[in-house]
């Protein structure tokens, strides 16, 4: 199987840089995918195919993928921002979706 | 304007049959490319993966439960529905029902639907 690592926790100040790593096997030979998960709602797709924003999603985010780690940054971050932050890759070879752990932002 | 609701028990007891139907609008599970998924969502846990089926039939299970998942679709009703046998209380969570289309990222979610297994 394959397995996505991510950080437990993020927290930043309003107005600053929130990174977000994801960790998997030769990832950068991967799309990566990011979802934004508010609590008590349904996750929704923040950044797709490593880079891509879906239509209304601020460019404040950004994704990037690269070697073994793959990052999602949120650039001036809001108290809106807060929320927990997923993963998720296709792996090829058991044709199975993975999802990492999840990361929970915290806007001090 | 695609949207997807799922329905089914909000509490199952162990040993049970769970079913669960997701409801979509908005597109045609007979364009190619197009899937339905599965993913759930224990209480204060990571997102996981289920099932998931295409419109040419093909269906995808998690390799960890696939002997319990069941995946099906009625093209013409717009229902995907999932059962799972033999539920434990750890398949306490909430369920949900996600939209793909030529890519492997889930670009539309139902709700969810919170099941509780407990006797």
């Amino acid at each position: 199987s394959y397995v996505l690592t991510q950080p437990p926790s993020v927290s930043v100040a309003p107005g600053q840089t929130a990174r977000f790593t994801c960790g998997g096997h030769n990832i950068g030979s991967k799309t990566v995918h990011w979802y934004q998960q508010k609590p008590g709602q349904a996750p929704m797709l923040v950044v797709h195919d490593d880079t891509d924003r879906p239509s209304g999603i601020p460019e404040r985010f950004a994704g990037s993928n690269s070697g073994t780690t793959a990052t999602l940054t949120i650039s001036r971050v809001e108290a809106g921002d807060e929320a927990d932050y997923y993963c998720q890759v296709w792996h090829s070879g058991d044709l199975i979706w993975v999802f990492g752990g999840g990361t929970k932002l915290t806007v001090l | 304007q695609i949207t997807l609701k799922e329905s089914g028990p909000t509490l199952v007891k162990p040993t049970q049959t769970l079913t669960l139907t997701c409801t979509f609008s908005g597109f045609s599970l007979s364009t190619s490319g197009v899937g339905v998924g599965w993913i759930r969502q224990s209480p204060g846990k990571a997102l996981e993966w289920l099932a998931l089926v295409y419109w040419d039939d093909d269906q995808r299970y998690s390799p960890s439960l696939k002997s319990r998942l069941t995946i099906t679709k009625d093209t013409s009703k717009n229902q995907v529905g999932l059962t799972l046998t033999n539920v434990d209380p750890v398949d306490t969570a909430t369920y949900y029902c996600t939209h793909t289309y030529s890519s492997n990222y889930f670009d539309y979610w139902g709700q969810g639907t919170l099941v509780t297994v407990s006797s």
